[in-house]
């Protein structure tokens, strides 16, 4: 069975440094894998996705996650952080194959970035 | 362009009360699902639907039910409200079934039984 573990609650980082959100998962298929952003009150939105092409993905709001196969990893970086990007992130995996019967998505518990000026 | 619109945004009610969480997509997608995040647990399946009239199980399916009777609406009732369903409750469609092209997701109800 899929899932996903994301490996810290909540991140701090102060404005203008790199964001690190770290995300593993496991799976017995090629997984697909997503990180959605979570504003306060506000619903999912979609960052970026992984469905077996290019190991690096670039998303919106210049954050960047790269596939890792061998370390069963798919971390969420951003090289400079911005006070909008205060937000609870969720990682993500899809847990059948492409084609299968059935869809659902396995959603991590979430990191909470604080964003300090 | 609305994408998946919820209503109502907040409710209060009391316990065996009864109420239907409204869901509706205005971009022809076959499939949606119904969410419930909890405080540090992420977001599980309730119920999810493959197209009109067709509706099945996710993970946590118990005190809720759905229907599907047209591709737009995925309403979610609760017939016996109990306080192990204050939540808030996301309704999500896609395109494709195995979410491979990601969701879009309303921006969700928040839900307190008393």
């Amino acid at each position: 069975a899929q899932s996903v573990t994301q490996l810290d609650s909540h991140v701090s980082v102060s404005e203008g440094t790199p964001v690190l959100l770290r995300c593993n998962y496991s799976s017995s298929y090629s997984p697909s894998l997503f990180w959605y952003v979570q504003h306060p009150n506000k619903g999912l939105q979609l960052l970026l996705k992984y469905t077996s092409a290019a190991t690096l993905v670039k998303g919106i709001n210049g954050f960047e996650a790269e596939f890792k196969k061998s370390e069963t990893s798919f971390h969420l970086t951003k090289p400079s952080a911005h006070m909008s990007d205060a937000a609870e992130y969720f990682c993500v995996v899809s847990d059948y194959p492409l084609g299968g019967s059935q869809g659902n998505l396995i959603f991590g518990k979430g990191t909470k970035l604080s964003v300090k000026p | 362009n609305a994408g998946v619109t919820q209503t109502p945004k907040f409710r209060i009610l009391k316990i065996g009360q009864s109420m239907t969480l409204q869901c509706a997509q205005d971009m022809n997608h076959n499939y949606m699902y119904w969410y419930r995040q909890d405080p540090g647990m992420g977001l599980k399946l309730i119920y999810y639907s493959v197209g009109a009239g067709i509706t099945d199980k996710g993970e946590v399916p118990n005190g809720y039910n759905v229907s599907r009777s047209t591709t737009e609406d995925f309403p979610l009732r609760l017939e016996l409200a109990a306080p192990s369903q204050t939540s808030v409750y996301f309704c999500a469609s896609s395109q494709y079934l195995e979410g491979a092209y990601g969701y879009t997701f309303g921006s969700g109800t928040r839900l307190t039984v008393v």
